[in-house]
């Protein structure tokens, strides 16, 4: 079935250093592409978004890429700061489902 | 705006008990979805409704089964409840009734344990 693979499961960097978190999908006909902030013990929450029409978007420190014909897009965190510490989803969408990967734990350390 | 809302927050059920996870919504949302969430697996989608009135089986559907009542509302329940089902679920909703290319907007989830 459709699977979505999400590297690498841990990210440890220095406040201030740039974060890459990257995910491959294998459905062909996903067309939306969400990613998702978890902080502990709390709600996943969309942080930035992206549609197949658009290689790239940025929000302010935060920036999503996509390479359709690699089906491959990845997340860009510059800047880091304590609070990006958390747990990150990627998920790729189609028609009838959106898949999620299994989750990057990043901790930023001061 | 309380956006949605899950209830409990948290559950313990001896196995074969049976249970109903509440969820509401108030953006005016067509579509509902429930999901568990396990260490190292990401979020799974158990089932989902549409629109008020459909509702259809997600990647994990046995043992659940799922009620949208109105279009504020989306209940999962837990017939006899299984140590498998310990997890945390997170009810989500999303504007249109296409499932996968809207942004969703997920509850604060209903840890279940089950002894």
């Amino acid at each position: 079935g459709e699977n979505v693979e999400q590297h690498p499961s841990t990210l440890s960097v220095q406040e201030g250093d740039s974060a890459v978190i990257k995910c491959t999908y294998s459905d062909s006909a996903s067309n939306y592409f969400p990613w998702y902030k978890q902080e502990l013990g709390k709600r996943p929450q969309l942080i930035i978004d992206i549609r197949s029409n658009v290689g790239e978007k940025k929000d302010q420190r935060i920036a999503v890429t996509l390479n359709k014909t690699a089906k491959h897009f990845s997340l860009h965190i510059t800047e880091t700061q304590p609070e990006d510490s958390a747990v990150y989803f990627c998920a790729a969408g189609g028609y009838n489902k959106l898949i999620f990967g299994a989750g990057t734990r990043l901790a930023v350390h001061p | 705006n309380a956006g949605v809302t899950q209830t409990p927050k948290f559950q313990v059920l001896k196995t074969g008990q049976s249970m109903t996870l509440q969820c509401a919504q108030d953006m005016n949302h067509n579509s509902m979805y429930w999901y568990r969430q396990d260490p190292g697996m990401g979020l799974r989608l158990i089932y989902y409704s549409a629109s008020e009135g459909t509702t259809d089986k997600g990647e994990v559907p046995n043992g659940y089964n799922v009620s949208r009542l109105n279009k504020r509302e989306f209940s999962l329940r837990l017939e006899s409840a299984a140590p498998s089902q310990t997890s945390v679920y997170f009810c989500a909703s999303s504007e249109s009734g296409t499932v996968g290319n809207q942004p969703q907007h997920f509850g604060d989830g209903t840890r279940l344990s089950i002894l």
